[in-house]
This record gives structure tokens, sequence and C-alpha cells, in this order.
């Protein structure tokens, strides 16, 4: 079955503060690894990871993917309150000629002023 | 549309009553998903279309859960003799191939 597991599961920190956000995935016919932050219902997507080692960044967030040992992580510098919410991570799946995501439970970041 | 639009955005039914979901893909995206978010986890894959045909529907839970999108744009996820179990955040999303997918706000489906 696949699975995918994100650490920790909540994290409180204060503003400022640099915060690493850990995912991994046990899958078969792995397609690419998404991360999505949650702030009410709609998930609003960050980055697609597909290749080892290539670090995709925009502004203060950052990731990168592990296709060996089977993870990734969504760095953010210089927190600020406005990223409190749950990040989300995904992997996309090959299945029955379709791809589907495999959602992680997330991670609940709450950054303190 | 400019986004994924799902509707209503809150429902509450009595158990045992039918409900549908409509969600309203991005103009043009052939891949439209449902999926089912409970509280405090991330979301379950319920069912994916691929233009007007399921192309995996092994996420739905069981016969009371049924979805269409005939014209292979506006999707409803219709739900059977609803239970209490079945309250959770209902998510639509929307995408092409080998792209990040666009999720809609959700209906928040509530059964007493």
């Amino acid at each position: 079955e696949d699975k995918v597991v994100q650490s920790p599961l909540s994290l409180v920190v204060h503003e400022g503060d640099t915060v690493t956000l850990n995912c991994s995935y046990e899958v078969t016919n792995f397609r690419s690894l998404l991360w999505y932050k949650q702030e009410k219902k709609a998930p609003t997507f960050l980055f697609m990871l597909t290749s080892s080692g290539i670090e995709k960044k925009s502004g203060r967030l950052s990731s990168i993917l592990d296709k060996k040992e089977l993870f990734s992580i969504l760095n953010i510098t210089a927190t600020q309150t406005g990223d409190s919410a749950i990040y989300l991570c995904a992997v996309s799946v090959q299945t029955q000629g379709a791809q589907k995501l495999v959602f992680g439970q997330g991670t609940r970041l709450t950054i303190n002023p | 549309g400019a986004g994924v639009s799902q509707t209503p955005s809150n429902k509450v039914t009595e158990k045992g009553k039918y409900v549908e979901l409509r969600c309203d893909p991005i103009s043009g995206h052939t891949a439209l998903y449902w999926y089912r978010q409970s509280l405090g986890q991330g979301p379950e894959f319920l069912i994916y279309f691929q233009g007007t045909g399921a192309a995996d529907d092994s996420g739905l839970p069981n016969d009371r859960f049924f979805a269409v999108r005939p014209e292979g744009s506006v999707s409803t996820l219709k739900i059977q003799r609803t239970e209490r179990g079945d309250s959770a955040v209902y998510l639509c999303a929307s995408g092409e191939w080998g792209r990040g997918y666009t999720f809609g706000s959700g209906t928040r489906l509530t059964v007493v």
C-alpha cells in the first residue's frame, strides 16, 4: 500500500525562526512529489519535485527531493505569522493509466509573534 | 473559470439523506479528482476522471458514493443514505498531467 508520512505532525516556533518539515514515502510507480500549503480549506500548490538533488526555491521557501532515501524536506527561513498553516506533502503515483496524489497527514505549523 | 469552484461551501444534512456536491474545474482541464479530508488528516483519494470517464474509482469507500462528469467539465459527487462518518471536507482538484493540481475550497459536509 502506498504511504506518505510527514513529521513533525505539529510545530510551534517564533517569528524569524527557520523550520524544516519532513516527508518520507513508500510508493510504487513514483512520478513526482508535491508540497501544498493549506490555510483554510483549499490546499495551494507550492512545489513539484521530480529529480533528486535539485533544490526548488520560491522566496523564503525551498524544497529538495532524495529519491534514493525516499524523502523530501521543505524549508522555510525567516518565518512570519502568515506562514502558519498546514503543510501537506503528496506523492503522485501512476495507477491504471492515471496519476493520483497520495497525501501525508500534514504538518501543522504555528508561528508565534 | 479562474479557479476550481465547489458548491455548496457548507452542507448540513440529516443521517440517511441524499446529498450532491458539485465541482466546476478550471476550463480546459481534462483531469478532475475528488478527495475527502477528515479532521486532522491529509486528503484521501476518492475518484479520478480523465475527460468524461472515471479512470480510477478505487478510493470510493462503498457503493453509497458515486460521481459523474457527463460532459467532461462539471462533476457531481453523490452520497446516498449519508452516515455521520461521512462528515468531512470534500475537495475537488483539476489539472493537467505533469503539473501541479489546483484545488477548490471544498465542501464541508456535516451529517447530524
